[in-house]
């Protein structure tokens, strides 16, 4: 079993529909939650970083982290086509040892599509 | 200020060849990860720098290399090329912990 799951996809939605993407993981022992979006070709970017549950909001994203559920999610209000990528969650834990740093662990990529 | 910036962007090796790759962090940033992508296995850690010493490794053989500098950037080293090694690598960088990390625009690897 994966770490960290991912729906791939791909998912289709019409422009200026909300967005769900989400992500479950199962080390408890992860304490840091990124969200990144990555064209095609390009390198990922990063769009939210969080480290407690709750929600964060970033003009039209919203990252979500439930982690008793351990489960995260990020929303997209009024996507736009200029929205269509592969949309990454990555998690990180750090522990006493250091042997975690650096190392953030990716679910597989969601496609999304959004269609004029 | 300037992001990531990795070169070359696009390389073409046969196997058996050697390979290094470089990575330039954003100013300021102290930690540089590196990470492969494939598309059947996805973003994979490698290897993690802070200061020129390597904190953190990923479960790749040891043909996977890299180093840190004095002014925080970083090379990465490939021998002895395998086919399966065709991929897009990435580098990223970050203030300290490797959290909250930039990533560059990637090499991308093809072993002929």
């Amino acid at each position: 079993q994966k770490e960290v799951e991912q729906d791939p996809g791909p998912l289709s939605v019409p422009e200026g529909a909300i967005v769900s993407l989400n992500c479950t993981y199962s080390n408890s022992a992860f304490q840091y939650f990124m969200w990144y979006r990555q064209y095609s070709r390009k390198g990922p970017e990063l769009l939210m970083y969080t480290y407690s549950s709750g929600n964060k909001e970033d003009g039209r994203f919203t990252a979500q982290v439930d982690k008793s559920s351990k489960y995260i999610s990020l929303f997209i209000r009024d996507s736009q086509p200029s929205d269509s990528a592969t949309y990454l969650c990555a998690m990180s834990s750090h522990n006493a040892g250091g042997t975690s740093y650096g190392k953030l662990t990716f679910g597989q990529g969601t496609i999304l599509t959004v269609h004029p | 200020k300037a992001g990531v910036t990795q070169t070359p962007r696009y390389l073409i090796k046969t196997r058996g060849q050697q390979v290094t790759l470089s990575c330039s962090p954003i100013s300021g940033h102290r930690s540089v990860s590196w990470y492969q992508q494939t598309p059947g296995q996805g973003l994979q850690f490698l290897f993690e720098y802070f200061s020129e010493t390597q904190r953190n490794k990923g479960n790749f053989p040891g043909r996977f290399s890299g180093r840190q500098f004095s002014n925080s950037r970083s090379e990465m080293n490939v021998s002895t090329l395998e086919l399966g090694d065709s991929a897009l690598y990435l580098c990223a960088s970050s203030l300290m912990t490797g959290n909250e990390a930039f990533f560059g625009q990637g090499t991308r690897l093809t072993v002929v």
